[in-house]
């Protein structure tokens, strides 16, 4: 079946280091990939998607690459701040599906 | 604004006493979903709706149930609360349906349930 693994966390890191967080996946055919985020005490927001391989979703300084080869969609960011501080969750949708299957989350801790 | 509104956002119940969490949308909706989350487990799904009066069951269904009379709410009913249904719940909603290119959800603030 479908399934989302994301590296454990949390991850620490200070201001202005250089973020990456793991997700690889198992599915059939091409799915659609996302990063959510989810801030302390609020529900989660889409940060980037990328429908097919070899697109590079990005936002807000964030950026991931669907790579098919490795089944992998990997989250980075070049220079954290304290308000990334957040859990970020790796999730696909199968072509023609109606759900959504989510990792277990990553949660991330800028220090200033 | 757009959003997705969800209440109570705290509850604390008891073992056998139903409750009801409602979940509304502003946006003109036709997907909607609950998940719940738990430590380690990231989102489940519970339930979806394609539609008005359209329902089906996602991963974790058991325990639960939905209605979906209008296009912008659906309700999570738990008729006979349990212990093991103690979690962070979340509504989302979508357009267009799952499957495009553009799909994005948006997801409500959350109701954190303690039954005990």
């Amino acid at each position: 079946g479908n399934s989302v693994t994301q590296m454990e966390g949390p991850v620490t890191l200070s201001e202005e280091a250089f973020l990456t967080i793991n997700c690889t996946y198992t599915a059939t055919g091409y799915p659609s990939l996302f990063w959510y985020v989810q801030y302390p005490g609020e529900g989660l927001q889409l940060l980037l998607k990328a429908t097919k391989a070899d697109d590079k979703g990005s936002n807000k300084g964030f950026e991931a690459t669907y790579r098919k080869e490795t089944t992998s969609f990997h989250l980075e960011k070049g220079s954290v701040q304290v308000s990334d501080s957040a859990v970020y969750f790796c999730a696909l949708l199968n072509t023609g599906g109606f759900k959504t299957i989510f990792g277990a989350g990553t949660r991330l801790f800028v220090k200033a | 604004e757009a959003q997705v509104t969800q209440n109570p956002r705290y509850l604390i119940t008891v073992t056998g006493k139903k409750l009801t969490v409602t979940c509304s949308q502003n946006m003109n909706h036709e997907y909607m979903s609950w998940y719940r989350q738990d430590p380690g487990l990231g989102l489940r799904q519970i339930y979806y709706s394609m539609n008005v009066e359209v329902t089906d069951k996602g991963d974790v269904p058991e325990g639960y149930k939905v209605s979906r009379k209008e296009k912008r709410n659906f309700p999570l009913i738990l008729e006979s609360p349990s212990p093991n249904q103690t979690s962070l719940y979340f509504c989302a909603s979508s357009l267009p349906p799952p499957g495009g290119t553009s799909y994005e959800q948006y997801f409500g603030p959350g109701t954190r349930l303690t039954v005990t």
